[in-house]
C-alpha cells in the first residue's frame, strides 16, 4: 500500500526564517510526486510534480527536490503570505491508477 | 483560463437526506476526481471518471456515487446523509494520462446536522 508521511505537522518561521518541510513516501514504483498549497477553505492548488531522484524544480521562495524515499519543500526567506498548508502526494507507477495519494499536509505559519 | 469550478460552495443538509454537487473541470480536461476533506482524514479519494466512465474508485460506501457528462462535468451524489459526511468536498480535474496533475476547485463545504 501506498504511504505518504510529511513532517514537521505543523511549522511556525519567523519572517526571513528559512526552513525545509518533508514528505517520505513509499510506493511501488514513482510515476511523479506532487507537492501543493492549500490555504484554509480553500482547494489546493498545484506547486511542482517531480519524476525521478535528483530532480528539482523552483518557484520563487519554494524549491523541491527528489530523493528515491522522500522530496523536500523548501522555503527560502519565508513571507507571512507563504503562510499555509503544504501537501505531498505520490502517484504510483503500477497497477494502471493514476489516483495520488495523499499526505496529510504540513501546517506553515510565517510570522512578520 | 477558467480554473475549476464547483457548486454550491456551501451547503446545510440534515440526516438522511441526499445532497448532489457539481464539478466543472478546466475546458479540454477529460477526467475528474473527488475527493472529502476533513481534519481527521485529511484528503481521501472517492472515485475517478474519464471520458464519462468511472475508471477508479475509493473506500467509500455505496451511498457516494457519481457521474460525468460528455462535457465533462461531473456530479456526486450522498444519500441517506449521515453527520460523518461533513467535509470539504473537493474535485479535480486533469488530462487523465499517465502524467496528470490535478487542478483542483474551490470545494464544497457540505455541514449535515
Amino acid at each position: 500500500e501506498d504511504q505518504v508521511t510529511q513532517s514537521p505537522e505543523a511549522l511556525r518561521l519567523q519572517e526571513g526564517e528559512s526552513s525545509s518541510l518533508n514528505c517520505s513516501y513509499t510506493v511501488s514504483g514513482l510515476r511523479g510526486l506532487f507537492w501543493y498549497r492549500q490555504d484554509p477553505g480553500k482547494g489546493p492548488e498545484f506547486l511542482f510534480t517531480l519524476y525521478s531522484a535528483g530532480e528539482e524544480k523552483e518557484k520563487e521562495r519554494l524549491k523541491a527536490t527528489l530523493t528515491k524515499k522522500e522530496s523536500f519543500l523548501h522555503i527560502t526567506a519565508p513571507k507571512p503570505e507563504d503562510s499555509a498548508t503544504y501537501l505531498c502526494a505520490v502517484q504510483a507507477a503500477s497497477g494502471g491508477s493514476y489516483i495520488p495519494t495523499f499526505g496529510r499536509g504540513t501546517s506553515l505559519i510565517v510570522h512578520p | 483560463k477558467a480554473g475549476v469550478t464547483q457548486t454550491p460552495r456551501y451547503l446545510i443538509k440534515t440526516r438522511g437526506q441526499q445532497v448532489t454537487l457539481s464539478c466543472s473541470p478546466i475546458s479540454g480536461h477529460r477526467s475528474v476526481s473527488w475527493y472529502q476533506q476533513t481534519p481527521g482524514q485529511g484528503l481521501q479519494f472517492l472515485f475517478e471518471y474519464f471520458s464519462e466512465t468511472q475508471r477508479n474508485k475509493g473506500n467509500f460506501p455505496g451511498r457516494f456515487s457519481g457521474r460525468q457528462f460528455s462535457n465533462s462535468r461531473s456530479e456526486m451524489n450522498v444519500s441517506t446523509l449521515e453527520l460523518g459526511d461533513s467535509a470539504l468536498y473537493l474535485c479535480a480535474g486533469g488530462a487523465g494520462d499517465s502524467t496528470d496533475t490535478q487542478y483542483f476547485g474551490p470545494g464544497t463545504r457540505l455541514t449535515v446536522l
